[in-house]
């Protein structure tokens, strides 16, 4: 069974840029969450969704962050403008519905933001 | 306010002695708790969950306690090796349910020595 996978490993872009990341969950999956780690800091929320909707979006930091998963199967993370604070690793995550509340996680992607 | 605190500083240990990690948290009631293993470079991995109304759960050298009333929950690795050397991060749901965001420690890191 593949596993959650994301693209781009890592990203460096320049401050105002545009940047998309994309994560595919493992088949099956209705549950997506997107979360982040900043330097030093602790893994954070930031989203999640059931199938296509969106159940909590209580973690987006503002609104140049934009989450998309479309027909219910990959998710799509884009930040625009992007700011020097949004650099750090960020993480999908996927999980059954009626699972036991184990999520399956990427292994994340890279911003820099210069 | 709410938090989650896991030892900061690294845990050294010899190879063959039982590593313990704590995880302490204020001020949320979690239906349950997770331990994930993080490897430099990766995405979590899901180790053990443990219910609310559960003292302790074992998997092979594994073995989570959890205390409501101290609102601490411990880690073991025993007969530990070289190889459990990664960092270990303690998460929660706040809100139960298999569908939940997980609200993450920032993690002890543990380096086994042979």
């Amino acid at each position: 069974e593949a596993g959650v996978t994301q693209f781009p490993s890592h990203s460096v872009i320049e401050k105002g840029q545009t940047v998309t990341l994309r994560c595919d969950p493992i088949s099956g999956h209705d549950n997506l969450y997107w979360y982040r780690r900043v330097m030093g800091k602790e893994i954070k929320f930031l989203l999640h969704f059931v199938k296509e909707s969106k159940q909590d979006e209580s973690g987006m930091p503002n609104n140049r962050f934009l989450a998309e998963r479309t027909g219910g199967t990959y998710s799509t993370l884009k930040v625009q403008p992007a700011e020097l604070e949004d650099s750090g690793v960020y993480f999908c995550a996927s999980s059954w519905l009626a699972g036991g509340g184990e999520q399956y996680f990427g292994p994340g992607t890279r911003l820099t933001v210069t | 306010s709410q938090k989650i605190e896991q030892n900061s500083e690294a845990l050294n240990i010899q190879e063959g002695k039982t590593a313990t990690l704590t995880c302490n948290y204020t001020n949320y009631s979690p239906a349950y708790l997770q331990w994930y293993r993080q490897d430099p470079g990766r995405g979590p991995v899901f180790l053990l969950l443990i219910r609310e109304n559960e003292k302790e759960k074992r998997k092979e050298r594994l073995k989570v306690t959890f205390d409501t009333t101290l609102k601490q929950s411990l880690f073991h690795i025993t007969a530990s090796q070289p190889a459990d050397s990664a960092t270990y991060l303690c998460a929660l749901a706040p809100y139960g349910g298999a569908t939940n965001k997980l609200i993450f420690g920032t993690g002890t890191l543990l380096a086994v020595q042979p």
